[in-house]
């Protein structure tokens, strides 16, 4: 059965900072998706990531995949106040045949002044 | 149609009614899913559909549960008995089959409290 983690599950960081947040998974996958959910609210999709070695960026934001360790960040820069939310990471399990994504914990990052 | 679309936004019913949610998929997706989430959780999927076949259903989704999309185009899913347990954000989402980066893109969910 495939497993996602993340961690840290909670992360309080100071605005100008830089961090990472981890998404292991168990089993060989594919495709992997970052998304992003603020309070109340639904789940809005940051990335895509569909090989080994792939990496895509927007804004403060940077994602990458090593299929191989079977391990994904997802990288902030300089945070801002604005980056405040949870943060998903889901995976598509192997042979998949529909959107059977299974989603990690979540990430729950505050930015502070 | 900018988005997925869910109605109601909350729902609030004792421990024992029926309850029914509908989900408006964007419109040209042939993929329509059901996922699930509690506080302090990520989504757990419940099922899924292409057009009006429902091709999974997970273990999650007992016999209380029945989920339908007839036409291909909005979903129902019905809780009957409603319990305690129940008590989630229930979140439609839509994608396009075939795309090499099919993403899903959810609606802003139904909130259901069983009290």
């Amino acid at each position: 059965e495939l497993k996602v983690e993340q961690n840290p599950l909670f992360l309080s960081m100071q605005e100008g900072k830089n961090y990472t947040i981890y998404c292991n998974y168990s089993t060989t996958s594919d495709r992997l998706y970052w998304y992003r959910q603020d309070p109340g609210k639904s789940l809005e999709s940051l990335f895509v990531l569909l090989s080994n070695g792939a990496v895509k960026q927007e804004g403060r934001l940077m994602a990458s995949l090593d299929t191989k360790a079977r391990l994904s960040t997802l990288h902030i820069t300089a945070a801002v106040h604005d980056l405040s939310a949870t943060y998903f990471c889901a995976v598509d399990p192997p042979y998949n045949q529909g959107g059977k994504l299974i989603f990690g914990q979540g990430t729950e990052l505050s930015v502070k002044p | 149609d900018t988005g997925v679309s869910q109605n109601p936004r909350h729902k609030i019913t004792k421990r024992g009614q029926n309850v029914t949610f509908r989900c408006d998929p964007i419109s040209e997706h042939n993929r329509l899913y059901w996922y699930r989430q509690t506080l302090g959780q990520g989504p757990e999927f419940l099922t899924y559909f292409q057009n009006e076949a429902q091709l999974e259903k997970s273990r999650l989704l007992s016999d209380r549960f029945s989920a339908e999309r007839p036409k291909g185009s909005f979903s129902t899913l019905e809780i009957q008995r409603t319990e305690q347990g129940d008590s989630a954000m229930y979140l439609c989402a839509s994608s396009l089959r075939g795309r090499m980066n099919e993403k899903l893109f959810f609606g802003s969910g139904t909130q259901l409290s069983v009290l």
